[in-house]
């Protein structure tokens, strides 16, 4: 079965960094667009990024755009989210999620979602 | 941006109600779009995409129509296990999710 676990959530001071890890299993990764959305306590829904299931192309939401890189190795069926220059309205569970459909460059929904990974940014 | 804008934000109703949601686009997005649940504590569930089909083991009690601007999610008989947010998604460009629409009990 399709299983994404995510790790590397943490507390951290403004301005500093963190890396989130997403460890995919039960599909071929590699043929799967990945993206990171993220919720803010108590709050909705953001698309944060999305990578191509080849790695060729990475877009990023314009409220995190300079600051964060995703990033994928299809060797360890993992993804990746680094996290710089962190600031408090950043605060929020992390989730990733799976392209409904293998090998599209085309927009999707997301079917499978992990159970996510919390980020505070706090002093 | 496509921004995307749900009503109502929120919705009381009883088991065995016929339930409506509305999401509407700032802008045509054909029939790019989805409707997610989610439960406290918990990622959220593809339920509808394509405006209008079900993703696999979902109950047949949702049903998504619309096109253009205009969506709506219903829940033909609303049951215990269907108290959650639901959230409205467009995929015409880039992903831009509703506000979500919390069904709680009346």
């Amino acid at each position: 079965q399709v299983q994404l676990v995510e790790s590397g959530g943490g507390v951290v001071q403004p301005g500093r960094s963190l890396r989130l890890s997403c460890a995919a299993s039960g599909f071929t990764f590699s043929s799967y667009g990945m993206h990171w959305v993220r919720q803010a306590p108590g709050k909705g829904l953001e698309w944060v990024a999305v990578i191509w299931y080849d790695g060729s192309n990475k877009y990023y939401a314009d409220s995190v755009k300079g600051r964060f890189t995703i990033s994928r190795d299809n060797s360890k069926n993992t993804l990746y989210l680094q996290m710089n220059f962190l600031r408090a309205e950043d605060t929020a569970l992390y989730y990733c999620a799976r392209d409904q459909e293998a090998g599209g460059a085309t927009y999707q929904p997301f079917d499978y979602w992990g159970q996510g990974t919390l980020v505070s940014v706090s002093s | 941006d496509i921004q995307m804008t749900q009503s109502p934000s929120t919705l009381s109703a009883s088991v065995g109600d016929r339930v409506t949601i509305t999401c509407r686009a700032s802008q045509s997005i054909s029939s790019w779009l989805a409707w997610y649940q989610q439960k406290p504590g918990k990622a959220p569930k593809l339920l509808i995409y394509k405006a209008s089909s079900l993703e696999s083991g979902v109950p047949s009690r949702f049903s998504g129509s619309g096109s253009g601007t205009e969506f709506t999610l219903t829940i033909s008989s609303l049951q215990p296990d269907d108290f959650a947010t639901y959230y409205c998604q467009q995929y015409s460009s880039w992903w831009t999710f509703g506000l979500g629409t919390k069904v709680e009990t009346k």
